[in-house]
């Protein structure tokens, strides 16, 4: 699986957008971009994800470069909840399979 | 409403016991996984398993073991705990495929003292 390498820490204004970048250079073409936060004391909870298409949800988009090598998740309108470590990750299909989560970026949303 | 169920939130074991943590999933999901997650190293693979009785180990599988007797539960075992054992313990479980999300239960605190 291809690692990810992520800021250590973010600072946001409470109602603007959040933009948080990931690179995956080493990323393959059969290997999934996956963001995920995790507030304090939480298990892990998944955001979004996608392959090479930009994504949209409720929660966020993920807007992924041509070239897949790096990523962005962007929160629209972050709020004091959005305060949590987000990890990027990839994830293949490989018979089995294995999520390799690194330290990730730990968001600050102030008001 | 899915679920991962992890079975302690908190524990508190003695060096050199054996450990039990256990995971159970109600999703039918195929991948099961343990992490442990300690300040600063972000969630760390200790083992996952990608069908009943089929393991791999992740990247810090040294003083853990696993099993996986039935499809929805996946046990991490501590043959003989240690205090560098002392961390969060997180499962997780996914179906078959790279297109999927992961669900993960809200974790064990483990103590080793």
């Amino acid at each position: 699986d291809a690692k990810t390498t992520q800021p250590t820490s973010m600072d946001c204004a409470e109602g603007r957008a959040a933009n948080l970048p990931c690179n995956h250079s080493t990323i393959s073409g059969n290997e999934y971009v996956y963001w995920y936060r995790q507030i304090h004391s939480q298990g892990p909870q998944y955001i979004i994800h996608g392959l090479k298409n930009n994504e949209t949800n409720e929660m966020a988009s993920l807007i992924i470069t041509e070239d897949r090598k790096s990523s962005t998740l962007i929160l629209p309108h972050a709020t004091l909840r959005d305060t949590a470590v987000y990890y990027c990750i990839v994830r293949s299909y490989t018979g089995g399979f294995k999520t390799i989560f690194g330290a990730g970026t730990r968001l600050f949303v102030k008001a | 409403d899915v679920k991962v169920t992890q079975s302690s939130r908190y524990l508190v074991k003695r060096t050199g016991e054996k450990v039990f943590l256990e995971c159970v999933q109600d999703m039918d999901h195929e991948n099961m996984f343990w992490y442990r997650q300690d300040p600063g190293l972000g969630l760390r693979l200790i083992y996952f398993s990608y069908d009943v009785k089929m393991k791999e180990k992740g990247d810090i599988p040294e003083g853990y073991s696993v099993s996986r007797e039935k499809k929805e539960r996946f046990s991490l075992i501590l043959e003989s705990a240690s205090t560098n054992q002392t961390s969060m313990y997180l499962c997780a479980s996914t179906h078959q495929g790279a297109d999927t999300e992961a669900f993960f239960g809200q974790g064990t605190r483990l103590t080793v003292v």
